[in-house]
């Protein structure tokens, strides 16, 4: 069965910090991970998805990486902002036809200004 | 284009009661999905339809029923709520890709149910 860990649970750093989120999962056959941001009460906003044959995508100040073989995602961010301020989460994707996430548990992030 | 939404914003039932909570997309999509999700926990699988008129359970299916009688709408049943299903429940649907399969999904903005 797989399963997804994300840690830490929860991170605070200021300003302006480069930062690495981890997601660890524990059955290499995927198809893709995914890592998300949610916004308090709100719903989940697609950031960055890996497919299984690349290494990492990048987005802005946003870069993710997948080490399959580990069974590891990082996703890192560059020059932390207090806008960045979220919970993250990352999620694998073991089929390629019915679209099934299975999610950690996320880090939740904060900012400081 | 409003995306995925999601009634009712927010619920509160006593144990025993039922409800039904709806879903909606206009992107035209295949795919959609319900999850739950619990502190701690992350988002859980309840239930997903791979397309109009069909259903297949998800990780956590027990206590729910779902529907896909329209393309656009997917709705979750509780027939008898139990306080074990206070949650926070989170639609998503997600468009065919290039090869048949579903891609990215698109989440709405979730529903607040209390059971006491």
């Amino acid at each position: 069965k797989q399963e997804v860990t994300q840690i830490p649970a929860a991170l605070s750093v200021p300003e302006g910090e480069n930062l690495v989120l981890n997601c660890s999962f524990t059955d290499s056959a995927i198809y893709n991970l995914q890592w998300f941001r949610q916004d308090p009460g709100k719903g989940l906003t697609s950031l960055l998805l890996i497919q299984s044959s690349q290494r990492e995508q990048t987005s802005g100040r946003l870069n993710a990486s997948l080490d399959k073989s580990s069974g590891r995602s990082t996703l890192y961010i560059a020059a932390s902002q207090p806008g960045d301020s979220a919970t993250y989460l990352c999620a694998v994707r073991r089929s390629s036809n019915t679209g099934k996430l299975i999610f950690g548990q996320g880090t939740t992030l904060q900012v400081k200004p | 284009n409003a995306g995925v939404t999601q009634t009712p914003k927010f619920r509160v039932l006593k144990t025993g009661q039922s409800m039904t909570l709806l879903c909606a997309q206009d992107m035209n999509h295949e795919y959609m999905y319900w999850y739950r999700q619990d502190p701690g926990m992350g988002l859980r699988l309840i239930h997903y339809s791979v397309g109009e008129g069909t259903t297949a359970k998800g990780e956590v299916p027990d206590g729910y029923n779902v529907s896909r009688l329209k393309k656009q709408n997917f709705l979750l049943g509780l027939e008898s709520a139990a306080p074990s299903q206070t949650s926070v429940y989170f639609c998503a649907s997600s468009p065919s890709g290039e090869a048949g399969g579903p891609e990215t999904q698109y989440f709405g903005p979730g529903t607040r149910l209390l059971v006491l």
